[in-house]
């Protein structure tokens, strides 16, 4: 069954340095996402993707966040400059285009800033 | 902004009970998504609604989109070890011109042995 990935499962990184988090979408999704979670916290949006553009970004979804899609299967989340609020579980979502809206979501990357 | 309520935030039940949680929203959605999440994993689809009452069932679990298309609710029925985890709700707008999920705030599953 198609699922999506996400690389690292676990990112630890000191205040201040860049992160990059991977995702590979679902092959013939065209809508691509990333959450955040903080933890026992509830799913936060943070930016919708499609047709190479941002669709809709949250307030969380600062000048630190960029998303970028490199290539044909790959979605990336890179945060400038990390802080210690942004340790989260990051979550990487697509879904199919259309009027069907259900999102599919990977296992997560746990960032962890010290 | 949009808000789901979920209720209740936890639940205590023993194994083989039946389960019922609900969402609630101040706006309207077009789409209502059920979630299933455990520990460390990410978020599992387990039911999608669509239309105004539309009553859905994907084995054990129940779920229906309320008329009013601001609530849903999840049933589960002879609860299992497994259905341990947390519940969201999710909806999904396009009245609205935007483009994601907004999550509710979660329903905790734990099963007294």
């Amino acid at each position: 069954e198609p699922e999506v990935t996400q690389t690292p499962s676990h990112q630890v990184t000191q205040m201040g340095q860049e992160v990059i988090l991977r995702c590979v979408p679902i092959s013939n999704h065209l809508y691509f996402y990333w959450y955040r979670q903080i933890l026992g916290q509830k799913v936060e949006f943070l930016v919708s993707f499609y047709n190479n553009e941002i669709s809709e970004k949250s307030e969380i979804f600062d000048d630190q966040f960029s998303v970028e899609r490199p290539d044909g299967s790959n979605f990336t989340l890179k945060i400038r400059s990390t802080k210690l609020e942004d340790s989260a579980m990051y979550f990487c979502a697509s879904r199919d285009s259309g009027d069907r809206t259900e999102a599919f979501f990977g296992q997560g990357t746990r960032l962890t800033v010290v | 902004g949009q808000q789901l309520n979920q209720s209740p935030q936890s639940m205590f039940i023993q194994e083989g009970e039946d389960v019922s949680m609900n969402c609630t929203s101040s706006s309207i959605f077009n789409t209502w998504l059920w979630y299933k999440q455990d520990p460390g994993e990410g978020p599992v689809l387990l039911i999608a609604l669509y239309k105004a009452g539309e009553l859905t069932s994907n084995g054990r679990l129940t779920a229906q989109f309320g008329i009013t298309r601001k609530d849903s609710f999840l049933n589960i029925s002879a609860s299992i070890p497994s259905d341990v985890g947390i519940y969201f709700c999710a909806g999904h707008s396009r009245d609205f011109g935007n483009e994601k999920l907004t999550f509710g705030t979660g329903t905790r599953l734990t099963i007294i042995p």
